[in-house]
């Protein structure tokens, strides 16, 4: 069973641009949740999707917002870049989201550089 | 807002080595805590402890939590170059659907 796929694997942008990350979770799953690590503040919450629906939201600003697809993939979108904003932007995916009811499989991340 | 505090930051030690990975945490309406390792890229699930006192073991790994005392510890006996990553320990509240981590610890085992 093929595990969760993030694309792009590496992406470099400019301060002022916008991005999109994609991914793909396994399937039949019905969650994605994504996540920003970074040295400083590692793993944090950006947001959980559940059929289509945001079901929870971490505390990041507006700037970063999501969606996801019929299919369960999900999109995040990160407008206004900041040079803070580089990181490895993590997905999970499981079930049906509960952490402790389904096992969250994560992707391999996309690497954001904002220049 | 739900906290988690992993201690110490970094680890050096030899293969055989035994090591003790503490977290300890505040949430509201506590759930679950888990453990993950984090080689590269992508966390792998290690554990998930709900009950103080039961110890979940795995092979060389081991780990137990203290609901009272707000604490778990992750325990490798015998180390081997192959247990170097990142360990990163989290909570899920009632809410659910989503995951506090701690900072992680980073292992690293010299042969």
């Amino acid at each position: 069973k093929a595990g969760v796929t993030q694309t792009p694997r590496y992406l470099i942008k400019t301060r002022g641009q916008q991005v999109t990350l994609s991914c793909s979770p396994i399937s039949g799953h019905r969650s994605v949740s994504w996540y920003q690590q970074t040295p400083g503040q590692g793993l944090q919450f950006l947001f959980e999707y559940f059929s289509e629906t945001q079901r929870n939201k971490g505390n990041f600003p507006g700037r970063f917002s999501g969606r996801q697809f019929s299919n369960s993939r999900s999109e995040m979108n990160v407008s206004t870049l900041e040079l803070g904003d580089s990181a490895l932007y993590l997905c999970a995916s499981s079930l049906e989201g509960v952490p402790s009811y389904n096992e969250q499989f994560f992707g391999p991340g996309t690497r954001l550089t904002v220049l | 807002e739900d906290k988690v505090v992993q201690s110490p930051l970094s680890l050096v030690v030899h293969e055989g080595d035994t090591v003790t990975l503490n977290c300890s945490y505040e949430v509201t309406n506590f759930r679950s805590l888990l453990w993950y390792k984090q080689e590269k890229k992508a966390p792998t699930f290690l554990f998930m402890l709900t009950s103080s006192g039961i110890e979940k073991k795995s092979g060389r790994l081991s780990s137990i939590l203290d609901k009272k005392e707000l604490f778990s510890i992750l325990n490798i006996t015998a180390t081997q170059t192959g247990d170097s990553a990142i360990y990163l320990c989290a909570v899920e509240n009632n809410a659910g659907n989503m995951l506090t981590f701690g900072g992680g610890t980073r292992l690293m085992v010299k042969p």
